[in-house]
């Protein structure tokens, strides 16, 4: 039974730049969320995908958005990159519509330099 | 809104020492899924737990258990006779139902041989 995957495990990007992180959900699991890590704290919630729709958002701006595919898969876009974006990105995937479970994945680490 | 507290930062314990890290919830929902989470230096997220908020029954899983008690909003997790690979650092996290994880700031646990 595979697991959360996530697409690259690392990432170096320049401020500007546009990032695309890609996040396959565990085995019958419809339902994506992202989270990003920064150093030494707690996932902050970013957004949650169902049915091909955000479902949800945190407390982020809009140059933070996603796409979930037919097939469950998603994708995070992150545009004009900030250096405070350097992060870790963990995609975690459930099952709706209780969304009780959430198994994650290893992460993308991104650096904005 | 919820809310979760880890007051302990940083943990540092002997190997087959006990140790018992602190996890203080708040939120207005009766319904609340609660979990403890494993962060290795790899930077995976490996689930542990989950309990809801109906099932106050402590739970034992080989040298872990949890111990939940509504009264206090608690939610603590023992490690018993700890060894050099519990070393981590450990996440609670609150879930109201349907909605995302809303994490701690987590305690990294040192278990020095």
């Amino acid at each position: 039974d595979a697991g959360v995957t996530q697409s690259p495990t690392h990432l170096i990007k320049t401020r500007g730049q546009q990032v695309t992180l890609r996040c396959s959900p565990k085995s019958g699991h419809d339902t994506v969320s992202w989270y990003q890590q920064a150093l030494g704290q707690g996932p902050q919630f970013i957004f949650q995908y169902y049915e091909e729709e955000e479902r949800q958002r945190g407390n982020f701006p809009d140059r933070f958005s996603g796409h979930q595919f037919p097939n469950y898969s998603s994708e995070l876009n992150v545009n004009a990159l900030l250096l405070g974006d350097s992060a870790l990105y963990l995609c975690a995937s459930s099952l709706a519509p209780l969304n009780t479970e959430a198994f994650f994945g290893q992460g993308t680490r991104l650096t904005v330099v | 809104a919820q809310k979760v507290t880890q007051a302990q930062t940083e943990i540092s314990v002997v190997e087959k020492e006990d140790v018992t890290l602190d996890c203080v919830y708040e939120t207005r929902d009766t319904t609340y899924y609660l979990f403890w989470y494993k962060q290795p230096p790899s930077g995976e997220l490996v689930f542990l737990i989950r309990r809801n908020s109906f099932d106050e029954q402590n739970e034992i899983s080989g040298r872990y258990s949890w111990n939940f008690q509504k009264s206090t909003s608690s939610f603590n997790f023992t490690i018993t006779a700890s060894q050099v690979v519990d070393s981590a650092v450990y996440f609670c996290a609150l879930s109201v139902l349907r909605r995302q994880l809303t994490f701690g700031s987590g305690t990294q646990l040192t278990v020095l041989p």
